[in-house]
């Protein structure tokens, strides 16, 4: 079963606390992207990877900053956490081979930054 | 750059009616996809259905299918005979290199 695992389901910190998020994909998708979903917003799209090492900023890039070290992991830090970041994060990623291919989602991580 | 319009914020529907969720976008690609997910309370995104720019046929996914008109760059879903395990967010999204979403549309079916 294709899956894609996000670390933490809840995470309460800090204003000022290093963050990060972690994903992890079993697919050997080469896409992978980090969105933030708001009330009345949607999903918007925070950087996205289409291979190992490589990174584009999506359209909300600002106070984060990702890595991808390896094809199956992709990591989203906040440099500096703050409220207005509070927030659920979903990781998602797809193959590259086709358009139609599933994107397939994590479950996501709700932050609460206090 | 891509863009895509979700109109309706919120909707209710009468259970065992038909549905049809608003989606236009945006984009100067003559190839792309179009997606709809479906969000549950829980949070996770469900795939429902694709569509790609190419496709001659309206894609169809049991109760689902998408009335894709390229001309209007219009990609509605319609879900048809409701119940009340459709209520949900609904997100349109669309994929070229990166994949863009709307702002979703909450559905409720009433019984």
């Amino acid at each position: 079963d294709v899956k894609v695992t996000q670390s933490s389901r809840y995470l309460v910190k800090r204003t000022g606390e290093k963050v990060f998020l972690e994903c992890v994909q079993d697919m050997d998708h080469e896409n992978m992207f980090w969105y933030r979903q708001d009330p009345g917003l949607g999903l918007r799209l925070i950087y996205f990877s289409y291979d190992v090492k490589m990174k584009e900023k999506g359209d909300i890039p600002e106070g984060y900053s990702v890595s991808r070290e390896k094809k199956e992991r992709f990591s989203l830090i906040l440099e500096s956490a703050s409220t207005n970041q509070t927030s659920m994060y979903l990781c998602a990623s797809s193959s590259r081979t086709a358009q139609g291919n599933t994107i397939y989602f994590g479950e996501g991580s709700w932050l609460t930054v206090v | 750059a891509q863009k895509i319009t979700q109109t309706q914020p919120g909707m209710f529907v009468q259970e065992k009616e038909a549905v049809t969720l608003d989606c236009t976008y945006d984009t100067s690609d003559q190839s792309y996809g179009l997606f709809w997910y479906k969000q549950p309370s829980s949070g996770e995104m469900i795939f429902l259905i694709y569509q790609g720019s190419y496709d001659e046929q309206n894609a169809t996914e049991g109760r689902y299918s998408l009335n894709f008109q390229k001309a209007r760059k219009s990609a509605n879903l319609v879900i048809s005979a409701s119940q009340l395990g459709d209520s949900a967010m609904y997100f349109c999204a669309i994929r070229r290199d990166k994949i863009i979403f709307g702002k979703g549309t909450r559905l409720h079916i009433l019984p």
